[in-house]
């Protein structure tokens, strides 16, 4: 089955930085996720970026697609303590509406106040 | 706004009893998902429902059984629980393949 995995494993930055995550899937895709999961807890949407677009903003977050490599990034800027969390990519494949999602292995973001 | 609700938030059990978990989605959604999340994990998909009717299977095991109501709640069952079991259960809603909306989860602890 197809899944993204996101690098790196961990990140610790400041906080005022800028967190970037990368997220790596293997198949086309319909779509591609992101999502935030603070300890233990539930899965939070951030940003859908669809197959036929490359960039997109949402307040403090930027996504990019490029999916000839099949990969897309996230980017936190100006982090905040609250942003401390776990961000998984989800994606989903072609003909398929996001009933289908597939989850990557996330990214450990630690912002140090 | 409503959001999924997921009850219990905790439960403990023993090895080779049984537990249930139930999910309320939010109101007019008409699909409900399970995830099962290992500690340390990413959510793998279980199972799905679409008004009622199993939609779609993943990797759930033959002693978990699942089912969606007439009032749209879901409830996972699991049986002969193992230590492997113990995990976040998260439940999803949606409105058809619209966006999910994922519940607080249910942390089941088998010892």
């Amino acid at each position: 089955s197809q899944q993204g995995e996101e690098d790196p494993q961990a990140l610790s930055i400041q906080e005022g930085e800028n967190a970037t995550m990368n997220c790596s899937y293997k198949t086309s895709i319909n779509n591609l996720q992101w999502y935030r999961q603070n300890s233990g807890r539930g899965l939070v949407h951030l940003i859908l970026i669809r197959s036929n677009e490359r960039e997109k903003h949402s307040g403090r977050l930027r996504v990019t697609l490029d999916t000839s490599k099949k990969s897309s990034s996230l980017l936190i800027t100006a982090s905040r303590a609250a942003d401390t969390a776990s961000y998984f990519c989800a994606t989903v494949p072609p003909n398929f509406g996001n009933e289908k999602l597939t989850f990557g292995t996330g990214t450990r973001l630690t912002i140090i106040p | 706004a409503a959001g999924v609700i997921q009850s219990p938030r905790h439960l403990i059990k023993e090895k080779r009893e049984t537990a249930t978990l139930k999910c309320y989605p939010i109101p007019r959604h008409d699909t409900v998902y399970w995830y099962q999340q290992g500690p340390g994990q990413d959510p793998q998909f279980l199972i799905s429902f679409y008004e009622k009717m199993q939609s779609d299977k993943g990797s759930i095991p033959d002693r978990f059984s699942a089912q969606q109501f007439s009032d749209y709640h879901s409830e996972l069952n699991m049986s002969s629980l193992e230590l492997g079991d113990s995990a976040l259960y998260f439940c999803a809603s949606s409105l058809g393949d619209d966006e999910q909306f994922f519940g607080p989860g249910t942390r089941l602890t088998v010892l």
